[in-house]
């Protein structure tokens, strides 16, 4: 049982290139989201997913997008890097909406936008 | 707007010493509230939580938090810290806006010299 794994570990763009963060979780979870954390703002909600097939936006979600491709799965990607999105990126998953049940986190990754 | 403070950014203490980490919360509704903990090179893990009940609730590692609903706070308590409780903490609150919604605050580093 992994529980929420998340790859790759670290990364470093050049600004402008793209990428995609992926994420899989192996309890069966019906909730997963996308967290950005930086230095004296905690972790912050980029996007979540209630439920397989739905996606909505968290608190800064401009400059990414997001897919949920199946119960397991939920990748957070960027299209065009920026510096400002230089952080470590954490992907969570609950089995109930989020706040009703305590939420699950993978390692992170570590991005770097040059 | 809804925010979730932490008083203290950085805490250094010896080990045997008492803590308690401030945790106050913006918002008059109804909320769920968590505690999480990140070791060095872990991933975030759940503390404690209170849904309802007894506002005094007991953790893992021997931590314990209070809720007091009139002072909009859950504070984090262990009587006696040990050099392995060295690690980041996060208040978090969950708020019924409709959907619930998760609010971590900026986090708190323990440093515990041994």
């Amino acid at each position: 049982n992994a529980g929420v794994t998340q790859t790759p570990k670290f990364q470093v763009l050049k600004t402008g290139q793209s990428m995609t963060l992926q994420c899989a979780q192996d309890m069966n979870h019906n909730s997963m989201y996308w967290y950005r954390q930086d230095p004296g703002m905690g972790l912050r909600l980029i996007y979540y997913s209630a439920s397989e097939g739905t996606t909505d936006k968290g608190e800064v979600p401009n400059g990414y997008n997001v897919s949920r491709l199946n119960k397991r799965e939920f990748s957070l990607r960027l299209e065009s890097a920026a510096p400002s999105q230089t952080s470590v990126y954490f992907c969570a998953s609950s089995s109930g909406q989020g706040g009703l049940s305590e939420q699950f986190f993978g390692p992170g990754t570590r991005l770097t936008v040059l | 707007a809804q925010s979730v403070s932490q008083h203290n950014h950085h805490v250094i203490l010896s080990e045997a010493a008492s803590l308690e980490l401030g945790c106050n919360y913006s918002y008059g509704g109804t909320v769920n509230l968590f505690w999480y903990v990140q070791y060095p090179g872990q991933h975030l893990q759940l503390l404690l939580k209170y849904f309802s009940g007894d506002p005094l609730v007991k953790g893992i590692k021997g931590f314990e938090a209070e809720f007091i609903k009139s002072k909009f706070s859950f504070n984090l308590r262990k009587p006696s810290v040990q050099w392995s409780d060295t690690a980041e903490y996060f208040c978090a609150v969950s708020l019924n806006t409709g959907g619930f919604k998760t609010i971590f605050g900026a986090g708190t580093r323990l440093f515990v010299k041994a």
